[in-house]
C-alpha cells in the first residue's frame, strides 16, 4: 500500500544533542510537510517542501531545519533540542490534483528530550 | 487573527447518542475544509473533505459534515456513535485552497459503552 513512513517511531535524545527524524513516502507526492504536535494541541506546521522549494513558517525556530534529498525522503533536523521540543513530529504529503490538496499523514515520531 | 475554532474540547457520549462537533473558521474567500480523526495511538486519518459543490459531505464510518458558508462553519455529525468512535477529532482549513492546512485545537470524544 502507498503510504507515509516515519522512522523512528520513538526517539530519545539528550538536551542539546542534535537529532534527525526521517520521513519517506511511496505516494510520489510533490509536497511534504513537517508538523509539531504537543500534547492536547493541534498540529503546528513547521515547514513544507513544494517539490524542491523550501517554505519555512515565520514562527518556526531556527533550531529546526529540514532536508529533502529527493521526492521520496524528507528529514527534520533539530540542531540543539531543548526540553520544550519534546513533542510528536508528524510528516505529511500531498499532491495537486484538480487544483486541490489533500494531506496524508505518517504515524509520527515521538521525541523525548532528557 | 485568522484561525480555526473547535468549540468543544471534550465530549462524552453514550453509545447510540447523536454527535455534532462544531468548527468555525475566520478565513474569507475560497477554502477547502477537512475533518481528521486520530484514534488512540494511531496517526491522523482523513474522515471527510469539502472542496466545492454539495455542502453536505459524507465521509467514512457514517460521518457527515455540512458547510455553511454564511456562518463560516463546517460541523461534523454522526447520527449514532459507537464505542469505536472514541478518538480526537480535528477540523482543518486550507485557506485559498492552497497546500497549507490550519488545524483547530481538536475535540476529544469519549464514547461509553
Amino acid at each position: 500500500d502507498a503510504m507515509v513512513i516515519q522512522n523512528p517511531r520513538y526517539q530519545v535524545t539528550q538536551f542539546g544533542k542534535p537529532v534527525t527524524l526521517s520521513c519517506s513516502q511511496t505516494l510520489n507526492h510533490n509536497v511534504m510537510y513537517w508538523y509539531q504536535q504537543k500534547s492536547s494541541q493541534a498540529p503546528k506546521l513547521l515547514f513544507h517542501y513544494y517539490d524542491k522549494d523550501f517554505n519555512n513558517e515565520a514562527d518556526t525556530p531556527d533550531n529546526f531545519q529540514s532536508r529533502r534529498p529527493n521526492t521520496s525522503f524528507c528529514f527534520l533536523d533539530i540542531r540543539s533540542p531543548g526540553l520544550g521540543d519534546a513533542a510528536m513530529y508528524l510528516c505529511a504529503t500531498s499532491s495537486r490534483e484538480s487544483g486541490r490538496y489533500e494531506q496524508y499523514f505518517g504515524p509520527g515520531t515521538r521525541l523525548t528530550v532528557t | 487573527a485568522q484561525s480555526v475554532s473547535q468549540h468543544n474540547h471534550h465530549v462524552i457520549l453514550s453509545e447510540a447518542a447523536s454527535l455534532e462537533l462544531g468548527c468555525n473558521y475566520s478565513y474569507g474567500g475560497t477554502v477547502n475544509l477537512f475533518w481528521y480523526v486520530q484514534y488512540p495511538g494511531q496517526h491522523l486519518q482523513l474522515l471527510l473533505k469539502y472542496f466545492s459543490g454539495d455542502p453536505l459531505v459524507k465521509g467514512i464510518k457514517g460521518f457527515e459534515a455540512e458547510f455553511i458558508k454564511s456562518k463560516f462553519s463546517f460541523n461534523l455529525r454522526k447520527p449514532s456513535v459507537q464505542w469505536s468512535d472514541t478518538a480526537e477529532y480535528f477540523c482543518a482549513v486550507a485557506p485559498g485552497g492552497f497546500q497549507k492546512l490550519v488545524f483547530g485545537t481538536g475535540t476529544r470524544l469519549l464514547v461509553s459503552p
